[in-house]
Formats: structure tokens, C-alpha cells, sequence
């Protein structure tokens, strides 16, 4: 299996900051890899797709880079909807595998 | 728009089993793979498996083999998730997803709602 490992797991940042979330495969996937927001209570969804794809109707504040083994998802100017869990997730091999999760936290 | 919609939350002892459905629509049933993940709590999300609703062909993460059976039923455009011999560690939430593939791009886009299983005595 992929492992897919994201760093940190948890971070603390105010409104407005600038944040970046790593996901390190343990093979190469080339650009497939995916980034999903679940909120409290709410099913994940995705924000960006294939690294750097955004997905339609996802702010531009969001953006994905990477390729090969390690990925990073950008947030500029965070705002207080982003607080959330972020996972990062491979789809180059079937048995798709996720990141732990990181939990963005209000400071 | 494009809904997947899962059936109610479910309390199993030990041993027993469990059917979660997923109740979709939207678009066209048979054009999409549905795929399974569950969010164990304080493990993540794992990958449980899918099936293509046009052959009704599905594949299943090894860890479930021979416990888990996916299918689907045409004619009321849902897929069915099945868990035998549940543990307590299969306690989680379990959701269904479309997958979207377009070349060298794959994602999975929407989730259900989700469906927590809790297993307990």
C-alpha cells in the first residue's frame, strides 16, 4: 500500500494568516493526489484535485502544488469558515489511501 | 443536483452485521464508479471499496475480503454496503462517494452523509 503521510497534524493560526499542510506519499504518484475540508459534523469534500486543480466553486485562496512524492496545500488569508480537518488522499493506486488528517485550529 | 444519500445510523453487538445503503442521484447510476471509505475515530479514513454499477463488478480493500460485500440494484439506483462478523473496531462513520476519472485525474466528488456504525455489547 501508498502510505500517505501529512504534516503537521494539527496547527493553530488566526484569521488572515497564510498556511501551508504537507503530504509526503511513500512512492511515487505522479499528480495523484487530492486534498478534501471536512468540517464538524459534514462529509469531506474536495478542494483540489489532481495537486493543483481547484474544484469548481472552491476559493482561490486554496491552492495544491507538487508532484511525484511530496505535495503542500496553500491557504492565504485564512478565513474562519477554513477552520476544519484537511486530508490529503492518493488515487494512483487503487487501494486509495489517506493522509491522518490535519486539524486547523483557531489560535 | 448530484446526491448520494445513506441510510440511518446503526447499533450492532458483536458478530452481527450491518447494511448500509446509498441512495443516489442526479446523474446517470451506471456512469460512475461508488466507493466506500469509513473514518475510524482517532485512525482516519480508510478505504473499504468500490463497484462499477453498470456490471455490478466491485473490488475490496484485502483487509475486507471475505467480510464486506458491495453491490447495487438498478432499478432504485442504490448501492449496498455490507459488514459481517463486526468488531468493536469497526466502529466508525462509513460513507459512499462518486468517483470522478478523467484520464490522470482521479478524485472522489460528492460524499454521502454518512453512516455511523457503532459496535458495542
Amino acid at each position: 500500500d501508498i502510505q500517505m503521510t501529512q504534516s503537521p497534524s494539527s496547527l493553530s493560526a488566526s484569521v488572515g494568516d497564510r498556511v501551508t499542510i504537507t503530504c509526503r506519499a511513500s512512492q511515487t504518484i505522479g499528480t495523484y493526489l487530492n486534498w478534501y475540508q471536512q468540517k464538524p459534523g459534514k462529509a469531506p469534500n474536495v478542494l483540489i484535485y489532481a495537486a493543483s486543480t481547484l474544484q469548481s466553486g472552491v476559493p482561490s485562496r486554496f491552492s495544491g502544488s507538487g508532484s511525484g512524492t511530496d505535495f503542500t496545500l496553500t491557504i492565504t488569508s485564512l478565513q474562519p469558515e477554513d477552520f476544519a480537518i484537511y486530508y490529503c488522499q492518493q488515487s494512483f493506486s487503487i487501494l486509495y489511501t489517506f493522509g491522518q488528517g490535519t486539524k486547523l485550529e483557531i489560535k | 443536483q448530484v446526491q448520494l444519500v445513506q441510510s440511518g445510523a446503526e447499533g450492532k453487538k458483536p458478530g452481527a452485521s450491518v447494511r448500509v445503503s446509498c441512495m443516489i442521484s442526479g446523474y446517470t447510476f451506471t456512469a460512475y464508479y461508488i466507493h466506500w471509505v469509513r473514518l475510524v475515530p482517532r485512525q482516519g479514513l480508510e478505504w473499504v471499496g468500490m463497484i462499477h454499477p453498470s456490471s455490478g463488478n466491485s473490488r475490496l480493500a484485502p483487509k475486507f475480503q471475505g467480510r464486506v460485500t458491495i453491490t447495487r440494484d438498478t432499478s432504485t439506483s442504490t448501492v449496498y454496503m455490507e459488514m459481517s462478523s463486526l468488531r468493536f473496531e469497526d466502529t466508525a462513520m462509513y460513507y459512499c462517494l462518486r468517483a470522478i476519472d478523467h484520464g490522470d485525474k482521479r478524485w472522489f466528488d460528492p460524499w454521502g452523509q454518512g453512516t455511523l456504525v457503532s459496535v458495542s455489547s
